[in-house]
């Protein structure tokens, strides 16, 4: 069965950092570019970030981009999300979820993580 | 930010047919990007229903069909039931470069 797990989430401060991360299993990790997902609360879901199965290059949504940092481990299957200089806007539910061709679609998705950014 | 616009609700009586609409721009949609839809259901993740405009994963049943013309796309939902009441959500590629992909607003599918 493919799976993916995501873990790391919690309540920080603004402009502390935090670091999730997404498990997967039941499928060749390495073939798939992989992305983050998220949705505040009550609110809609948004495109985070991307990373390629085989340059790991990545891509940023500009509401995030030069705060969070996508990478992968294809050793251990995983996929993390650095989260630096975090806001109040960025409390939401962290989705991991596999990428299925590069301008296509996302399936499966994981049960989320929260992350909650409040002093 | 969303950039997909979708209306907000839609209601049915069950067995009752809806459609969800789904309007785009000339840097997705328009582009000719494929559309693809998601079922969120209350206190779940997101999960896929239709795929490249208008095809269905396996395990989702017929009753609910996609279409994609112009700048817009569609789900439609026919014999509607209980169990589809919750929040959908369409998804494309987007050329611009503030975010390559792209959801809509949300529609929260009632069933009367």
């Amino acid at each position: 069965e493919v799976q993916l797990v995501e873990s790391g989430g919690g309540l920080v401060q603004p402009g502390g950092s935090l670091r999730l991360s997404c498990a997967a299993s039941g499928f060749t990790f390495s073939s798939y570019a992989m992305t983050w997902v998220r949705q505040a609360p009550g609110k809609g879901l948004e495109w985070v970030s991307r990373i390629s199965a085989t340059d790991g290059s990545t891509h940023y949504a500009d509401s995030v981009k030069g705060r969070f940092i996508i990478s992968r481990d294809n050793s251990r299957n995983t996929l993390y999300l650095q989260m630096n200089s975090l806001r109040a806007e960025d409390t939401a539910m962290y989705y991991c979820a596999r990428l299925i061709l590069g301008s296509g679609w996302f399936d499966p998705w994981g049960q989320g993580t929260l992350v909650t950014v409040s002093s | 930010q969303s950039v997909l616009t979708q209306p907000p609700s839609v209601s049915g009586a069950p067995g009752q047919r809806v459609t969800i609409s789904c309007t785009g721009s000339s840097s997705n949609i328009g582009a000719g990007y494929d559309v693809h839809w998601y079922q969120q259901l209350p206190g779940a993740a997101p999960k896929l229903l239709i795929y490249g405009n208008n095809n269905r994963p396996s395990g989702v049943p017929d009753r609910f069909s996609g279409s994609k013309s112009g700048t817009s796309a569609s789900l439609a939902i026919t014999g509607l039931q209980a169990e589809d009441e919750a929040d959908y959500y369409c998804q494309s590629y987007d050329s611009s470069l503030s975010a390559l992909y792209v959801f809509g607003t949300g529609t929260k599918v009632s069933v009367l």
